[in-house]
Formats: structure tokens, C-alpha cells, sequence
């Protein structure tokens, strides 16, 4: 059964960097069927693509956040991370990780975490 | 980037209801589309891709078609455990990974 789990702190001040890690369990983050993802939700809003990665450390990123987003991937603590710079109020979200299934261009969420809220605030 | 506009926004329905919803495409990605599934303070679920298969263990209730700029999801009758928000999601790496603005589906 996989499992993901986002962890990170909870509150970001603005201007500083967002950073989470997402821990795998139940499946190898260095499966060459699936790619790792990062998306977020504003607080009632709807759902953002940040960005993937496969375990070869290949990225793909939303060029809307692309400028100011690394995703990385270690593959001897099946975890991957998220790193967000420059973070504003709007940064505010809840940030989701989910395996990512890649099939020649097409990618589905299939199994997500259960997400993790990140405020921006003095 | 390609836009997905969902409508409707909002729909109210009762259980044992036909629900339809749509999701427009700014410009034609073939089959690369899928539905997710949203209850409050969780995760989303997927339900169907590739435009309309039904991914493990999905209810057969739901189901999804369309081809290169119109889709709809249809639940051929609303059990209780539907009420939720449903988003729809462009595939095609080729372009950024795109999501609707969601349908809520609400207990008339």
C-alpha cells in the first residue's frame, strides 16, 4: 500500500523559502513507471500544478513558478522535496505530494498525501 | 497553457439523481484528461483518465467521455458519498499540467 506524507514547517515568512519533503513508503521512488509531484491548493481555491520529478532527477515545472522552484530527489530515504523561494501571501496553500504516472506524455495523480498547510505570514 | 473551464460551478442534486458535468478545453488534447474526486480537508481521488477510464476500484457509477476539447463525467446515480467538489486535469506533458476550477455537488 503506498503511502506519501509531506512534512515541512507549517509557517513561512514572507520572503523567505518554502521548503517540504514527502516521504514514500510501500513503493521505490526510483520505480521507472512513475514520476513525483508537487501540487497545491489556496485555502478554498482550486488545485495548482507545481512541478514533478522522476527518480533520475529529471524535472518538469509549471513555468508559472518555475523561476522560483527546485525539486529535488533522494533516493536512499525514498523522499523527495520542494523548495519555493521569494514566498508571498499567496504561497499560502495547502501543498499536496502524489506519485505521478507516467505514460509517454501523459501524467495522472494517482495516490496522493493527505497535504500539508503552509501560511505565509510575519 | 491550456484552460479548463468546468461547468457548472455549483450543482445541487439529490441521491439517485443523473449528474452531468463538463470540462472545456482552450484547445484540443485528444484523450488527455482526467477527474478527480475532492471531499473536505482530504486529498483528491482519482476517478477516471485518458479521458474516460475508470481507474481500480472507482465505482462503475462514474463515468467519463470526450475527445479534444469537450468531456463530460457522469454519475449515473448519486449516492451519498458523492457529495464532494470534482476537478478535471489536462494530461499532456507537452504543456503545463492544467486543473478546472472543480464542480461542487451539494445535497438538494
Amino acid at each position: 500500500q503506498l503511502q506519501l506524507q509531506e512534512s515541512g514547517p507549517g509557517l513561512v515568512k514572507p520572503s523567505e523559502t518554502l521548503s517540504l519533503t514527502c516521504s514514500v513508503s510501500g513503493d521505490s521512488i526510483s520505480s521507472s513507471y512513475y514520476y513525483w509531484g508537487w501540487i497545491r491548493q489556496p485555502p478554498g481555491k482550486g488545485l495548482e500544478w507545481i512541478g514533478s520529478i522522476y527518480y533520475l532527477g529529471s524535472t518538469y515545472y509549471n513555468p508559472s513558478l518555475k523561476s522560483r522552484v527546485t525539486i529535488s530527489v533522494d533516493r536512499s530515504k525514498n523522499q523527495f522535496s520542494l523548495k519555493l523561494t521569494s514566498v508571498t501571501a499567496a504561497d499560502t496553500a495547502v501543498y499536496y505530494c502524489a506519485r505521478d504516472v507516467a505514460a509517454a506524455v501523459s501524467h495522472r495523480f494517482d495516490d496522493w498525501g493527505q497535504g500539508t498547510l503552509v501560511t505565509v505570514s510575519s | 497553457d491550456i484552460q479548463l473551464t468546468q461547468s457548472p460551478s455549483f450543482l445541487s442534486a439529490s441521491v439517485g439523481d443523473r449528474v452531468i458535468i463538463t470540462c472545456r478545453a482552450t484547445q484540443g488534447i485528444s484523450s488527455y484528461l482526467a477527474w478527480y474526486q475532492q471531499k473536505p480537508g482530504k486529498a483528491p481521488k482519482l476517478l477516471i483518465y485518458a479521458a474516460s477510464t475508470l481507474q481500480s476500484e472507482v465505482p462503475s457509477r462514474f463515468s467519463g467521455s470526450g475527445f479534444g476539447t469537450e468531456f463530460t463525467l457522469t454519475i449515473s446515480s448519486l449516492q451519498p458519498e458523492d457529495f464532494a467538489t470534482y476537478y478535471c486535469q489536462q494530461l499532456n506533458s507537452y504543456f503545463p499540467l492544467t486543473f478546472g476550477g472543480g464542480t461542487k455537488v451539494e445535497i438538494k
